[in-house]
């Protein structure tokens, strides 16, 4: 049971240059979402999912897409990336009604 | 809409003293109400939570915390400080219904001093 996990671990843009984040859950949870967590401000809420199938936004969705064709799987798309956009980015997952949720290890990213 | 306040962006404290986390919260409806920390260059782990029941609630590594629902606080509390402690803690809320999204505090740094 590996829980949440996330990849990659780093990565370097530069501005304009589209990436995926991957994050995966073997715990069978139909809730995942996706944070950023910038100094200071906390984590912040971008996008989250209830099931396969079904995505919204959340506090901060500006410039990433999201979707969830499985219950293991909630990839985050970095469209066109921008220096605003650096950050630690990390995914959760819980049950739906469920009350614990978990995270992964996060993705360092940097936009030059 | 759901709020978190941590009012001290750090608190330090002398190993062996008692320390006091602050927060507190604002959502419509019952609270849940969650303490996770983050060591450097880690993820978040989880450490307590209140969902209902006693105020008090005890997690891991000696940690507590009391719910106050006329004051809406949630501030975590450890009798006696170790240096291991020392990390950055988050308060986090949503309300029991099941959908709604975990929303967090600002963060504070926890420094034990030896």
């Amino acid at each position: 049971n590996a829980g949440v996990t996330q990849t990659p671990k780093f990565q370097v843009l530069k501005t304009g240059q589209s990436m995926t984040l991957q994050c995966a859950q073997d715990m069978n949870h139909e809730y995942m979402s996706w944070y950023r967590q910038d100094p200071g401000m906390g984590l912040r809420l971008i996008h989250y999912s209830v099931g396969a199938g079904i995505t919204d936004q959340g506090e901060v969705p500006n410039g990433y897409n999201v979707s969830r064709s499985t219950t293991e799987d909630f990839p985050l798309r970095l469209l066109s990336a921008a220096p605003s956009q650096t950050s630690v980015y990390f995914c959760a997952s819980r049950q739906v009604a469920g009350d614990t949720q978990y995270f992964g290890p996060g993705t360092r990213l940097t936009v030059l | 809409a759901q709020s978190v306040a941590q009012p001290e962006d750090q608190v330090n404290v002398a190993e062996g003293n008692p320390l006091t986390v602050k927060c507190t919260y604002s959502v419509s409806g019952n609270p849940y109400l969650f303490w996770y920390v983050q060591y450097p260059n880690r993820g978040l782990q989880f450490l307590l939570k209140y969902i209902t029941g006693d105020n008090l609630v005890k997690g891991s590594y000696g940690f507590e915390a009391e719910f106050n629902k006329s004051q809406t606080s949630f501030h975590l509390k450890k009798p006696s400080a170790l240096v291991s402690d020392s990390a950055l803690y988050f308060c986090a809320v949503r309300p029991d219904t099941g959908r709604r999204a975990l929303t967090f505090g600002s963060g504070t740094r926890l420094q034990v001093q030896p």
